[in-house]
């Protein structure tokens, strides 16, 4: 079975300043995908970023960079220049079959003005 | 190109009771899966839908339970609720069924939040 483990329950950082949110999994599998969700106050879930496992090249979106280390099982987030609106509660999920996710614990990320 | 629409956004029950939750996909997608989240066991899987036939299921009791219509609308159905269902239940959809590439990724609706008195 798959795990996903966020060992950061809560995290803060200042606003314009770089803070990066750690995940690591278990699996068997060599072939999976791999996200970042974010789910503001709203509670409804966004997505992030997504990484799929045979590509060697980290995937970017805008401020949002993964550093994907698959012999560690590691999949990190970084955000850089953090604004007041990426507080939020972040999901690491991993996905194999069909449509079924397993997401991790959730970490808490404060912006601070 | 409106989103996933969750109904009802929320809602109370008692003990006992049972509940059914609706979801619309969006257009054009054919594939529905629904979540759990609680406080104390985080985002569960429950089960995904593709053209109206169950492909994936959860490990939850058989009191959950869902269905999918040829138009890809979802209902879910929890039968003689219990405190700890109290919930919030998130659908989602994507074009197909499959892991993902390309253009299918998940999208969630807003989630319906269960309270079981």
């Amino acid at each position: 079975a798959q795990t996903v483990t966020q060992s950061q329950p809560e995290m803060s950082v200042q606003e314009a300043e770089t803070v990066t949110l750690s995940c690591t999994y278990d699996t068997s599998e060599s072939d999976y995908y791999l996200f970042w969700y974010k789910q503001p106050p709203s509670r409804q879930m966004i997505l992030v970023i997504r990484q799929e496992a045979y590509k060697q090249q980290n995937a970017t979106e805008n401020r949002f960079s993964v550093n994907f280390q698959k012999a560690a099982k590691s999949f990190s987030l970084k955000i850089s220049d953090s604004q007041l609106g990426d507080a939020a509660m972040y999901f690491c999920a991993f996905e194999t079959s069909g449509s079924r996710l397993t997401f991790g614990e959730g970490t808490q990320l404060t912006v601070n003005p | 190109k409106a989103g996933v629409t969750q109904t009802p956004r929320y809602l109370i029950k008692t003990r006992g009771q049972q509940v059914t939750l609706s979801c619309s996909p969006i257009s054009g997608h054919r594939s529905v899966s629904w979540y759990q989240q609680t406080p104390g066991q985080g985002l569960q899987f429950l089960f995904e839908y593709f053209s109206e036939t169950q492909r994936n299921k959860g490990n939850f009791p058989g009191r959950f339970s869902g269905r999918q219509f040829s138009n890809s609308r979802s209902e879910m159905n929890v039968s003689t609720l219990e405190l700890g269902d109290s919930a919030l239940y998130l659908c989602a959809s994507s074009l197909w069924a499959g892991a993902s590439s390309g253009a299918n990724v998940l999208t969630f609706g807003a989630g319906s939040r269960l309270t079981v008195l």
